[in-house]
């Protein structure tokens, strides 16, 4: 298995534009959750979803940020319009379904996308 | 709420020497716990689980924890430290199936002196 991936791993952009990250989650897992990590706040979770339907989206900053799953193979987080305070690496992870018999309730992250608003 | 607290920000050990570092939760039941590793540049990786059963638990690159009910606590240690292990290291738990989401602590940074 290749793992969470996201795309892409670095961008650049100028403060207004829009930027869209994206994530394609292990086969099989059914819950996906997005994270923004920077040096001032730790670790926060944006929002997630169970069987592409979101769950929790109280991280989410603000209005500008937006979040889909359009099929259980592929998530998207977008900015719009974006700000410099939202420089960022950002996260996706995905969780197999939950059982009581295994408590295999652990993430695989994806190795992020640093995010740039200049 | 459920809350997971590492005490210590930033510790420094020697290349050989033991190591642990500290995960203490608050929470009413006994909830599922984690320990991942995040290598610079890198995302978050799992190093072992608690669910239930023996409380000493093993996990991957020689790391071990230890749930202590009465100390609400979940230990990660490694008898020997290589400059590899030079990392950040967050413990997480989940409070029970229906809670969905992980709580992460603010994370542990270990420096290994050569």
């Amino acid at each position: 298995d290749a793992g969470v991936i996201q795309s892409p791993r670095h961008e650049v952009t100028e403060m207004g534009q829009e930027v869209t990250l994206r994530c394609k989650p292990i086969s099989g897992h059914n819950s996906l959750f997005w994270y923004r990590q920077t040096m001032m706040r730790g670790l926060e979770l944006l929002i997630y979803f169970n069987n592409n339907v979101p769950i929790d989206d109280s991280g989410m900053p603000e209005d500008r940020f937006s979040a889909k799953m359009p099929n259980a193979s592929f998530s998207t987080l977008k900015i719009q319009p974006s700000e410099p305070r939202d420089s960022a690496v950002y996260f996706c992870a995905s969780r197999p379904k939950l059982t009581d018999r295994d408590g295999n309730y652990g993430y695989t992250f994806g190795s992020g996308t640093r995010l740039t608003v200049v | 709420a459920q809350s997971v607290t590492q005490p210590d920000i930033h510790i420094t050990v020697s290349e050989g020497a033991s190591l642990e570092l500290r995960c203490n939760y608050s929470y009413g039941a006994t909830p599922y716990l984690f320990w991942y590793v995040q290598s610079p540049g890198q995302g978050l990786q799992l190093l072992l689980k608690y669910f239930s059963g023996d409380t000493l638990v093993q996990g991957i690159k020689g790391f071990e924890a230890e749930f202590k009910r009465s100390q609400s606590s979940f230990n990660l240690r490694k008898p020997s430290v290589h400059w590899s292990d030079a990392a950040e290291y967050f413990c997480a738990v989940v409070p029970d199936t229906n809670a969905g989401k992980s709580t992460f602590g603010d994370g542990t940074t270990l420096t290994v002196k050569p």
